[in-house]
């Protein structure tokens, strides 16, 4: 079982709709990161979080620390949202984890 | 602030071959990373660094060796390259305590 487990692995949806992301973490963390990775290969970081919630215009990121457990939403979304999200656990020994990523597809 | 940068972005190398990849950062990151991504199994670990001078094996070290002479840079080679490690390959670095991880562009390798 991996240590850093996302769901799911591809989502289709139409344009406009709430996008809600889920990953799910066995190890002890002290931060988890989301991440975008667009057809063209490049990985941006998203948000760092070690509690609570964060926005960053349609996109937002809450994590539970007692459940082990973070959601990326994406709201009113559009086909230029589509790409590859990860998520990843930057564990005590300051190694990062990543989940396989969820491939999100944005229709018109 | 150019943040992470690895070079080169397309490589083409014939099984036997050798090579190094280069990755730069200048944000003062004590940590530094090499990833290997392929279909199916997202980014997996080879190498990091968690200081100057300081190496550790990832997940999945074989084939690889790394050097991190200074803070800044952290360069990944591969002695005998292999068609098992075509791959695209990332660089990355973050502070230690947890802050936001950067990551380079990414590098395309193919052995032939």
């Amino acid at each position: 079982k991996n240590e850093v487990e996302q769901s799911p692995q591809n989502l289709t949806a139409q344009e406009g709709e709430f996008i809600t992301i889920n990953c799910s973490y066995s190890v002890g963390i002290s931060a988890l990161h989301w991440l975008q990775q667009h057809p063209g290969g490049g990985i941006v970081s998203l948000f760092m979080l070690s509690s609570g919630k964060k926005k960053h215009g349609r996109l937002i990121a809450t994590i539970n620390i007692q459940e082990k457990h973070s959601s990326l939403h994406i709201t009113a979304s559009h086909p230029r949202d589509s790409a590859v999200y990860i998520c990843a656990a930057l564990n005590r020994d300051d190694k990062i984890i990543f989940g396989k990523g969820t491939r999100l597809h944005i229709l018109p | 602030n150019a943040g992470v940068t690895q070079t080169p972005k397309f490589q083409v190398l014939k099984t036997g071959q050798s090579m190094t990849l280069q990755c730069a950062q200048d944000m003062n990151h004590n940590s530094m990373y090499w990833y290997r991504q392929d279909p199916g199994m997202g980014l997996r670990l080879i190498y990091y660094s968690a200081s100057e001078g300081t190496t550790d094996k990832g997940e999945v070290p074989n084939g690889y060796n790394v050097s991190r002479l200074n803070k800044r840079e952290f360069s990944l080679r591969l002695e005998s390259a292999a068609p098992s490690q075509t791959s695209v390959y990332f660089c990355a670095s973050s502070e230690i305590g947890g802050t936001e991880a950067f990551f380079g562009q990414g590098t395309r390798l193919t052995v032939v």
